[in-house]
């Protein structure tokens, strides 16, 4: 069965440096998400993506966080100047056009020292 | 924006005892779907049911979209069904489909 895959699956940064977390979407999924969990926390919408733009952000997703689709199968979150409060399981998600599921990668753990 | 709400928050089982996870939310939606999420912080996909009933294995979920609720019914538990248990729910419209997630229920099934 296709799956998501996501990269690195733990990322360790001092505070103020540039992450980007790298996801490989199912291949003829259309639709593209970033999701954040805060260790011991309920899993938060930060973007979806869609048709090469972002389609809906959260308020969580300010001017710090961008998205991109780089070439035909990556899809990344860049996350500029990081902050302590940025520590966090990182997920991508992706879902085809129609009444489908949203599938999940395993997710990136972001700590920040 | 969508409400979801889960109980019980937390639920100690005796392996082989059954039990059921509730899920409300507070609008229609199109979207529904039940994760694992095991203790390596896997999201483990279970059921896609934004209406009805399926079964896998021993487990199933029923739901009930005209009065906004889901069960998910976990039969003869097993240790390894510990974990949190997290609905989501979404609304698709020409943006997407972003999922809402519940605040979980922690499962823990003792030997």
């Amino acid at each position: 069965e296709p799956e998501v895959t996501q990269t690195p699956s733990h990322q360790v940064t001092q505070m103020g440096q540039e992450v980007i977390l790298r996801c490989v979407p199912i291949s003829n999924h259309l639709y593209f998400y970033w999701y954040r969990q805060i260790l011991g926390q309920k899993v938060e919408f930060l973007v979806s993506f869609y048709n090469n733009e972002i389609s809906e952000k959260s308020e969580i997703f300010d001017d710090q966080f961008s998205v991109e689709r780089p070439d035909g199968s990556n899809f990344t979150l860049k996350i500029r100047s990081t902050k302590l409060e940025d520590s966090a399981m990182y997920f991508c998600a992706s879902s085809a056009p129609s009444n489908q599921p949203q599938h999940f990668g395993d997710g990136t753990r972001l700590s920040i020292l | 924006g969508i409400q979801v709400e889960q109980s019980p928050p937390d639920l100690i089982l005796q392996e082989g005892a059954n039990s059921t996870l509730r899920c409300n939310f507070s609008d229609s939606v199109n979207n529904l779907q039940w994760f694992h999420q095991n203790p390596w912080g896997q999201l483990i996909n279970l059921f896609y049911i934004p209406s009805g009933t399926k079964q896998n294995g021993r487990l199933s979920a029923t739901t009930v979209a005209t009065e906004r609720y889901s069960l998910l019914y976990i039969s003869s538990s097993q240790t390894t069904d510990s974990g949190v248990y997290f609905c989501a729910v979404g609304r698709r419209g020409a943006a997407g489909n972003k999922l809402t997630f519940g605040g979980g229920t922690r499962v823990l099934v003792k030997p």
